[in-house]
């Protein structure tokens, strides 16, 4: 069955960086795009950007370029989201998600479980 | 970029009864050379990740109960919950993917009366 486990809570100070792992499995990793979205507590679901998973092309919206980074490691299946530069108010809950195929027009059939990012002094 | 509005911000329905939430996208999200609407309905219940009920303004995921549908085209959708139950009780975003960015509506808590 298809699953995104993803890493563990990170608590980070301002300025620093953390990287977020999400493992996909169940199906061919290079089939399908990861997308990351993120949630500020008690907020609504924002979109960040995707990755085309066969090509490795990461598209990014507006206000998420520079300081996010999408990566792939396709020999363990396994998406990235790193961020540096870290301020306060990037403390959310970042989910990554899968779309059907890299055609990017599907909805998000698959989501990880989701892992807390607090940055605070 | 297009935006998704969502109402009601909250509503509070009986077991049983019908909920109806609705969503509207700032330009049109049907794409004429397939005649598909690029839009999505959402569950998400407290400290979960959000679960897909429907993508193509109605087509039901897999495993989805008959008592959710959708309908609508180019910017108004509407997600029905026919009879209301206790395990309906969370969060409701819809979402477009027509284009990049994608957007997702503000949410619509749906509670019991």
């Amino acid at each position: 069955q298809v699953q995104l486990v993803q890493s563990g809570s990170e608590l980070k100070k301002p300025g620093a960086s953390v990287k977020v792992s999400c493992k996909a499995s169940g199906y061919t990793f290079t089939t399908s795009a990861i997308n990351w979205v993120r949630q500020a507590p008690g907020q609504g679901l924002e979109w960040l950007g995707w990755i085309n998973t066969n090509t490795g092309n990461p598209t990014y919206a507006q206000g998420f370029t520079g300081r996010f980074v999408f990566s792939l490691d396709t020999s363990v299946t396994t998406a990235y989201l790193e961020i540096s530069s870290l301020k306060a108010d990037d403390t959310a809950v970042y989910y990554c998600a899968r779309q059907y195929d890299n055609w990017h027009d599907d909805g998000f059939d698959f989501w990880g479980q989701g892992t807390m990012v607090t940055v605070s002094s | 970029d297009i935006v998704m509005t969502q109402s009601p911000d909250s509503l509070a329905v009986s077991l049983g009864e019908r909920a109806t939430i609705n969503c509207k996208s700032s330009q049109s999200v049907l794409y004429t050379s397939n005649n598909k609407n690029y839009l999505a309905w959402y569950q998400q219940k407290p400290g979960q990740p959000p679960k897909l009920l429907i993508y193509w303004a109605s087509t039901r995921e897999i495993g989805v109960p008959d008592r959710f549908s959708g309908s609508g085209s180019g910017t108004d959708f509407t997600l029905t919950i026919s009879s209301l139950q206790a395990e309906d009780v969370a969060v409701y975003y819809c979402q477009q993917y027509y284009s990049d960015p994608l957007t997702f509506g503000g949410g619509t808590k749906v509670e019991i009366k």
